[in-house]
């Protein structure tokens, strides 16, 4: 079955950078993007980027633009997402999600489990 | 940037109502880029809708979406104990963004 599978939890103290995996399996990784969304305790979705596995493309939210990458590892069905410069706003939860389309029409789906990333002095 | 705007916050009800859902835009969104998915606390959201009106693979019939341009609508006929949750719109363009959401309640 199709399923994303991501990394552990992680603590960082602010100014330090985080990497975050998405380990794909049960489908072509290179035949869909991959989103990254995050969600902040307690609060709702915010959508960070996109990259697109086959050619390593992306497309970050201008939020994000500056201290966000997102890269892959095709060998490994894996994609990452490194965010630097870390303040204590960015503890939340991040999830990796696949872009499914059909006839033009756009979801997501599946969801990785979340990767909790706490960022405390 | 597309604002989604949901209300009500926060939805009472109780399980056998129906429960209905607004997702507004702050300009036309196209049909086939609009989702709706529910979370339940500690799990990653769950695809419900796409193309504002289609429902995902297990879904069931009590789920529909309907709406155009700015205004859309999740309605879930009969609630069961199982529906109470958060649930989000998110459109999809060149970029995408996600309402805030609207709790789902037991009263």
């Amino acid at each position: 079955q199709v399923q994303l599978v991501q990394s552990g939890a992680e603590v960082k103290k602010p100014g330090a950078s985080v990497k975050v995996s998405c380990k794909a399996s049960g489908y072509t990784f290179t035949g869909y993007y991959m989103h990254w969304v995050r969600q902040a305790p307690g609060q709702g979705l915010e959508w960070m980027g996109w990259i697109n596995p086959n050619s390593g493309g992306t497309n970050y939210a201008q939020k994000f633009q500056g201290r966000v990458t997102m890269t892959r590892d095709t060998s490994i069905s894996t994609a990452y997402m490194e965010l630097s410069r870390l303040r204590s706003d960015d503890t939340a939860v991040y999830y990796c999600a696949r872009e499914y389309n059909w006839n033009y029409v756009y979801w997501f789906d599946p969801w990785g489990q979340g990767t909790l990333v706490t960022v405390s002095s | 940037e597309i604002v989604l705007t949901q209300s009500p916050g926060t939805l009472s009800l109780s399980p056998g109502e129906r429960a209905t859902l607004s997702c507004r835009a702050s300009q036309s969104v196209s049909s086939s880029y609009l989702a709706w998915y529910q979370q339940k606390p500690g799990q990653a959201p769950r695809l419900l809708i796409y193309g504002a009106s289609s429902r995902a693979t297990g879904i069931p019939d009590r789920f529909s979406g309907s709406g155009s341009g700015t205004d859309f609508t999740l309605t879930i006929s009969r609630l069961e104990p199982e529906d109470f949750a958060v649930y989000y719109c998110q459109q999809y363009g060149s970029s995408s963004t996600f309402g805030q959401g609207t709790k789902l309640e037991i009263k």
